[in-house]
This record gives structure tokens, C-alpha cells and sequence, in this order.
């Protein structure tokens, strides 16, 4: 049973860099959030993909930030010139077409900004 | 506007304890409600899921309930282990997404 896999695990790098976290997602789910949990606190939505389409956008993804699903399977995002206030854990989490479904998430890309 | 709150922040008790953590949300037309436990530096695995149709949910130890007109749920840790050391996040689903409280964080000592 492969569950949704996240990579990297950890992530430092240097203010303005650009970073990419990847997620795989569990084979038959065809929705996938990006979720992001600053420390104390509970995850914040960012965005969620249906297949390949991007359906909604939080306002905390700012310009900066981009996700892709290019064939609705796995899904990338990135974060160009990073800014210490990124410092987080990005977690992605899949589920079914079937509404309302149990959300399965991944260990999360941890990323520190220097 | 959703908002989710959970009390206490956090929690320490002895082994064998029956335990009561408490979630509360602002706007009633949701989807479903969800429980999940994270362990320190790591993801979340879900506990429990209650539809909005539904008052309860159980699994082992753990039972959920959902209150969803007075915006209330509460989840039952009966007979608390150290294992059950970990942070416990409420999620309400009104919008495909879901939005989260901050979470209890437990200790349970021997």
C-alpha cells in the first residue's frame, strides 16, 4: 500500500533562492491539496487540483508561488526567491473524485529559509 | 468567514486517563468533520470522519461526536496510553478544502 509520498523531506536554503517540492499522490486519488503549517499552528489551504486543472487558489499563494499537475498525476510547486517568512512544512494530501472523502496526506517537505 | 477553534491548546495527563478534546466552528454548513493526529515533525493520519449527517463516529478507543447546529465536536480518548502522545487536529470541509484548528497537543505519562 504506496500512500502519498513527498519529496524532499527537508529543504534549507538560502533567502531568494528558488525551491520545488514534489508530490505523489495515492494512484487512483485524482484530487490533490497543497496545505502549508507554520510551527503551533494548524495547516492552511493553499491549492487543490481536480486531474490536471487547478480549482482554487488561497490568497496565501502569492505570485511567488506555483503549482502544477501536468498530467494529473504527480504535482510540483514552487517557490521563487524565498523569503524567510516561507519556512514551513509543506504537506500535500489526495483523495477521491467521490465528494466529501477522507483527505490521506504525506510526511511533508520540510523548508527552512536562511 | 470558517474558523476553528480547539481547547485545551494542550493537554497532560497519566496513563489510563478518559479524555475529552473539544472543537468548535463557525459556520454549520459543512461537509464533514475529520480528526487527525500528528507526531512531532511529521504528516497527519486521520482518525475519524463524520459526515454532516451523522452525530458519531468510533474506531478502538476513539469516538467522535458532531454537534453540527451548535458548531461542537468533541473527541473521546478512553483509557489514555503513552502512545496517544501526539498533537490532535479538528478539520471542518465546507468547500473541498478542508480548515483546521491549532490543535491540542497531548502527553500522556506513565
Amino acid at each position: 500500500d504506496t500512500g502519498v509520498s513527498q519529496d524532499p523531506r527537508h529543504k534549507i536554503t538560502k533567502r531568494g533562492q528558488n525551491v520545488t517540492f514534489r508530490c505523489d499522490p495515492i494512484s487512483e486519488h485524482n484530487r490533490l491539496y497543497w496545505y502549508r503549517q507554520t510551527l503551533g499552528q494548524g495547516p492552511e489551504f493553499l491549492t487543490y487540483f481536480q486531474n490536471e486543472a487547478q480549482l482554487e487558489k488561497s490568497r496565501l499563494l502569492s505570485d511567488r508561488f506555483s503549482a502544477e499537475r501536468p498530467k494529473g498525476s504527480f504535482s510540483t510547486l514552487e517557490i521563487q526567491r524565498t523569503e524567510q517568512g516561507d519556512s514551513a512544512m509543506y504537506l500535500c494530501a489526495s483523495s477521491s473524485w467521490a465528494p466529501q472523502e477522507t483527505q490521506y496526506f504525506g510526511p511533508g517537505t520540510r523548508l527552512l529559509v536562511l | 468567514k470558517q474558523e476553528v477553534t480547539q481547547i485545551p491548546a494542550a493537554l497532560s495527563v497519566p496513563e489510563g486517563e478518559n479524555l475529552v478534546l473539544n472543537c468548535s466552528f463557525t459556520d454549520s454548513a459543512i461537509y464533514n468533520l475529520q480528526w487527525f493526529r500528528q507526531d512531532p515533525g511529521k504528516g497527519l493520519t486521520s482518525l475519524l470522519l463524520i459526515q454532516s449527517s451523522q452525530r458519531e463516529q468510533t474506531s478502538g478507543r476513539l469516538n467522535a461526536s458532531l454537534d453540527k447546529s451548535s458548531g461542537r465536536s468533541t473527541l473521546y480518548i478512553a483509557a489514555s496510553q503513552p502512545g496517544d502522545s501526539a498533537t490532535y487536529l479538528c478539520a471542518v470541509d465546507n468547500t473541498d478544502k478542508l480548515i483546521f484548528g491549532t490543535g491540542t497537543r497531548l502527553q500522556v505519562f506513565p
